[in-house]
């Protein structure tokens, strides 16, 4: 079975923060994918990144940042100098080959970034 | 490029009245989901279609619920009876295969069911 964990439900950040929101996953399989969504409040899941099980280098693409460590089956998402466009729900989802490559999704993170 | 297309955005039933959703996904995408977002929760897969063969029904409750990809290509999923349960946020998305291709999701269908 696999399982992702958003333990932050909601966050509230002034615009200019750094936030961090943080995922947890579980999954017996040695090979499997990593991946990050946003969901603003038009409903659409717009997806962010991709990372596999064997590569841990961390990524940074503009604003944001992804921190990947497999010794405690973490893949936190960072945004540096947040701004109100950032507002939205966050949803960290994996997906195994053994499992059916079936897309798993952590409860989501709501994001308010405040002016 | 389109992205996925949905149909209706909202609907609004009665309890044991029947509903249908429609999907077009994204052209020479291969692979068509439907998953169900409740309210303050992830999205939960329904099922999943590789052109218009089912791969993975298993979380579909196939008492009330059924879908269909007729010639691979547009998805409907129904449900008959509703329940008030089944109010969420039906999505779908599409990718190219059933590796691990990125999915692109639809802007969804919000289900009341009073």
């Amino acid at each position: 079975a696999q399982k992702v964990t958003q333990a932050q439900t909601e966050i509230s950040v002034v615009e200019k923060e750094d936030v961090t929101l943080d995922c947890v996953y579980e999954t017996r399989d040695t090979t499997y994918y990593l991946f990050w969504y946003k969901q603003p409040p038009s409903g659409e899941l717009v997806f962010l990144i991709r990372r596999n099980s064997f590569d841990e280098q961390n990524e940074i693409s503009g604003r944001y940042s992804w921190n990947f460590q497999k010794s405690t089956s973490s893949f936190n998402f960072t945004i540096t100098a947040s701004q109100v466009v950032d507002s939205a729900v966050y949803f960290c989802a994996l997906r195994s080959n053994n499992a059916g490559n079936m897309l798993t999704f952590g409860g989501g993170t709501r994001l308010m970034v405040k002016p | 490029e389109a992205g996925v297309a949905q149909s209706p955005r909202y609907k609004i039933i009665e309890k044991r009245q029947s509903v249908a959703f429609w999907c077009n996904p994204i052209s020479g995408h291969a692979t068509l989901y439907w998953y169900q977002q409740i309210l303050g929760q992830g999205p939960k897969l329904l099922i999943q279609f590789q052109n218009n063969g089912v791969v993975d029904d298993s979380q579909l409750p196939k008492d009330r619920f059924s879908a269909e990809r007729l010639k691979g290509v547009d998805s409907t999923l129904k449900i008959q009876p509703a329940k008030l349960e089944d109010s969420a946020v039906y999505l779908c998305a599409s990718s190219l295969d059933s590796s691990y291709n990125e999915q692109f999701f639809g802007p969804g269908t919000r289900l009341t069911v009073l």
